[in-house]
């Protein structure tokens, strides 16, 4: 069936270092990955996504890379803030056509220490 | 400010119960989905629809039904609500039903006592 593995569940970086992310999707027909940020309590927002026919893409500090031969994508956040912290999920759905609905991962907490 | 409404913001009911939560889609969005998000847990997709039919279905309990009316909303009813239904409950919505950015309102809490 559809699963999204995210690792690693916690992540404690110091501010300024560089986090990264990793997921693995099942479903070799998923074409779209975005990425959510959800502080505590309110929903979750997308900070970037990406399409297959794309390897890489970056926005400022944050990039997101996709190995479709390993059906692997990752979130890299160079110069971490404290602003930063936040749980983020990765989600991988089918494009136009199917049910478009998301599958996430089970999210990784991420603490920017000062 | 997602353009997603729901309504209420919090609930909390006794075991046994029914309720009905509300999704108002941004404004142009066809497609709604339904996701349940437990304490400490990630988002479980409960059910889609799009332009007032269902496109899919996740985990979603018998108990739970849903259904999208002719002006887009969505109301989600969970009845015969067990302790273990207390979560949040986010509705998404989304131009196209894939490949496109699905916009989150800001969640209903659900407590059952």
């Amino acid at each position: 069936g559809e699963n999204v593995e995210q690792h690693p569940s916690t992540l404690s970086v110091q501010e300024g270092d560089s986090a990264v992310i990793k997921c693995t999707y099942s479903d070799s027909a998923s074409n779209y990955f975005p990425w959510y940020k959800q502080e505590l309590g309110k929903r979750p927002q997308l900070i970037i996504d990406i399409r297959s026919n794309v390897g890489e893409k970056k926005d400022q500090r944050i990039a997101v890379t996709l190995n479709k031969t390993a059906k692997h994508f990752s979130l890299h956040i160079t110069e971490t803030q404290p602003e930063d912290s936040a749980v983020y999920f990765c989600a991988a759905s089918k494009g136009s056509g199917n049910t478009g609905k998301l599958i996430f991962g089970q999210g990784t907490t991420l603490q920017v220490k000062p | 400010d997602s353009g997603v409404t729901q309504t209420p913001k919090h609930l909390i009911t006794a075991t046994g119960q029914r309720v009905t939560l509300r999704c108002s889609p941004r404004s142009g969005d066809l497609s709604v989905y339904w996701y349940q998000q437990s304490l400490d847990q990630g988002l479980q997709f409960l059910i889609q629809y799009y332009n007032g039919e269902e496109r899919a279905k996740g985990n979603i309990l018998e108990r739970f039904s849903a259904q999208q009316f002719p002006d887009l909303h969505s109301e989600l009813n969970l009845s015969s609500l067990e302790l273990g239904d207390s979560a949040l409950y986010f509705c998404a919505s989304s131009v196209v039903p894939g490949g496109a950015e699905a916009f989150f309102g800001q969640g209903t809490r659900l407590t059952v006592v």
